[in-house]
């Protein structure tokens, strides 16, 4: 398997525009997590979804952001209208079920860079 | 509020020393405790999950401890090599139902000199 595939791997845009990251979770996988990363705050969970349904969308920082999953093998993130405090690093990341529901290995994607000028 | 902190911040050793990077937590109820490694311009790695039952889960060179009286972790790195240097992240789930919460400590860099 390719691994978790996001696109595109860098974006700038200028403040105002629409965004929309990409990511095709690993084949097989029914949890599917989006996270942003940035200096000042680290590591953050925006939204899961479990077998495409959103689970828990608590740390989606504004009504700006919305992300979907129309099918088990893509979904998107998307920013409108996005602002320069949205720059950051937008990481896709999946799992499966196993035994232990959620808490299994989660893959990471290789990242989406963003720039909001 | 949960909280995970972790230090060091960084850390620079020399290749082929040990080093011991340190989290805490404050999180309840606990689900499981994550170590990852995350290279510069990379996704984050799972190094290893630990349950409160677990005390000690090794990955190769890697080492992580546990104690859930005391809410610490700790990450072994035996005999570094120049690729361990990245940042550690530890990660504390919360469990609640057939939710769960992830709580991210800040990490440590860790450089590793020739």
């Amino acid at each position: 398997d390719a691994g978790v595939i996001q696109s595109p791997r860098h974006e700038v845009t200028e403040m105002g525009q629409e965004v929309t990251l990409r990511c095709k979770p690993i084949s097989g996988h029914d949890y599917l997590f989006w996270y942003r990363q940035t200096m000042m705050r680290g590591l953050e969970l925006l939204i899961y979804f479990n077998n495409n349904v959103p689970i828990d969308d608590s740390g989606m920082p504004e009504d700006r952001f919305s992300a979907k999953m129309p099918n088990a093998s893509f979904s998107t993130l998307k920013i409108q209208p996005s602002e320069p405090r949205d720059s950051a690093v937008y990481f896709c990341a999946s799992s499966d079920l196993g035994t232990t529901r959620f808490d299994n290995e989660q893959f990471f994607g290789p990242g989406t860079r963003l720039t909001v000028l | 509020k949960n909280q995970v902190e972790q230090s060091p911040q960084s850390l620079i050793i020399l290749e082929g020393k040990n080093c011991t990077l340190q989290c805490n937590y404050t999180v309840s109820p606990f689900s499981n405790l994550r170590w990852y490694k995350q290279d510069t311009g990379r996704g984050p790695v799972s190094l290893t999950i630990m349950t409160f039952s677990e005390n000690t889960k090794s990955n190769g060179r890697y080492t992580a401890t546990l104690d859930a009286d005391t809410k610490q972790s700790s990450l072994h790195i035996t005999a570094s090599q120049l690729s361990d240097s990245a940042s550690y992240i530890c990660v504390a789930v919360v469990s609640s139902g057939s939710a769960r919460q992830l709580t991210f400590g800040s990490g440590t860099q860790l450089t590793v000199l020739p």
